[in-house]
Formats: C-alpha cells, structure tokens, sequence
C-alpha cells in the first residue's frame, strides 16, 4: 500500500461544477499536509496548506480529517483555468527531515465549456 | 515565484554516459530534494539535503548520487545512465520556517 493515495481520475466536469478530491495517507504521525498543481509538462506549484481547522482561499477549500488520515480539496465554481493535476503531499513531522514530503500520484481534472 | 534553477532543461545521453544536474537557489534555504516523475508513478524523491554536506537517501536513490558544497547548489549525478533513468527531474527547496516545497522548472533526460 503507498503512503499516499489519490483517486488518479481522470475528473471532468462542466465549466461551474463543484469537485472534490480525497487523498488517504498512511502515517498517523504525519505533521504537515499540502495540496499543488501541476500543469502538463510543468513544474508543481503550492496550491495551498492544509490545516486542522480548515482553510478557504477564494473558490478552493482544504480540510484534514485525522481520525480518517485524508485531506479533501474542493473547488467551487470550476473554471476552464483550473484544469490541471492536483497533487496531495505529507510531510511526517519536525526532525532532521523536516520539509520531506511524500506525494501522491495526482488527481487529474478537467474542466469541460 | 522562488529564486530556483535548473540545469540544463533537457538533455540526451547514452547508456553509460555520467550525467550532472544542477540545481541553483537564490533563497538561502536549508533544504533541497531531487525528485523524478515518471507516468503512473508520480513524484519520487531520490536524494536531499538538509545543509550544506548534510545528504540523506530518498526512496530511489540507487544509481545516484548528490552532493552540496555551498548552500544555493545541490547537484545530481547519474554515473552511468541507464535507459529506466529516463525521466523529469526535479529540484525543490523547502524555507526552514516550513515544510512545504518550491519546485523547480525540471529537466528532461532522455537515456538512449
């Protein structure tokens, strides 16, 4: 079993859809979690934190559910824009390997007009 | 976007051959990581550093080797390729007030 686990899709939806996407991880000790983007044949890029509480930046939400080890990430409102593979990665804690993430193999969406 | 470099962007070599990847920051941090991306294998860390000289193993090290002698260089050596070394590589940098991670643009390597 990998560490971390997406559903690969791929999801395509019509422009103004909601989408959510899960990614399960395996070790409860995990400290840190992020959600990127990836463009085709491009570099990943920070989409946003995740924190216990929840975080919201615009149309995209982030929540973690530790009792369930998963982070979700939802986007509101799907623009043609937002298509792209969403990347989730876990970092296992503060210590010499502090920043050491593991990533899942991404989601693909894609937004359809 | 973080200061960070590759180099070269793509590159063709034949089996045998060693191969250099530099990775260059201009963002003082503490760590870097190599990675290779490969179809249905998504991003897999090879190498990283937690300072200068400071290296550690990721999850597909094997055939590869790192080092770093100044703070914005970590460097990726392939000292023989192969043909399953064939990937995109890249390079990320992690601030030491965080741990989440700024990538690179990737370089193509195509082993022949």
């Amino acid at each position: 079993r990998k560490e971390v686990e997406q559903d690969p899709g791929p999801f395509n939806v019509p422009e103004g859809a909601t989408v959510a996407f899960n990614c399960t991880y395996s070790n409860s000790a995990s400290q840190s979690f992020f959600w990127y983007r990836q463009d085709c044949r491009k570099e990943p890029k920070l989409l946003m934190s995740v924190y216990s509480s929840g975080n919201e930046d615009g149309r995209f939400t982030a929540q973690l559910n530790r009792a369930s080890q998963y982070i979700s990430l939802l986007i509101r409102d799907s623009k043609l824009s937002d298509s792209a593979t969403y990347l989730c990665a876990v970092n296992g804690g503060y210590n010499t390997n502090a920043g050491k993430s593991t990533f899942g193999d991404g989601t693909t969406l894609t937004v359809k007009p | 976007d973080a200061g960070i470099t590759q180099s070269p962007r793509h590159k063709v070599t034949e089996t045998g051959t060693p191969v250099t990847l530099r990775c260059h920051q201009t963002e003082n941090h503490r760590y870097m990581y190599w990675y290779r991306q490969d179809p249905g294998h998504g991003l897999r860390l090879i190498h990283y550093s937690y300072g200068v000289k400071d290296t550690d193993k990721g999850e597909v090290s094997d055939g590869y080797s790192v080092s770093r002698s100044k703070t914005e260089d970590f460097l990726l050596t392939l000292e023989s390729a192969t043909s399953s070394q064939t990937s995109v590589y890249f390079c990320a940098i992690s601030p030491p007030e965080g741990s989440e991670q700024y990538f690179g643009p990737g370089t193509r390597l195509t082993v022949t």
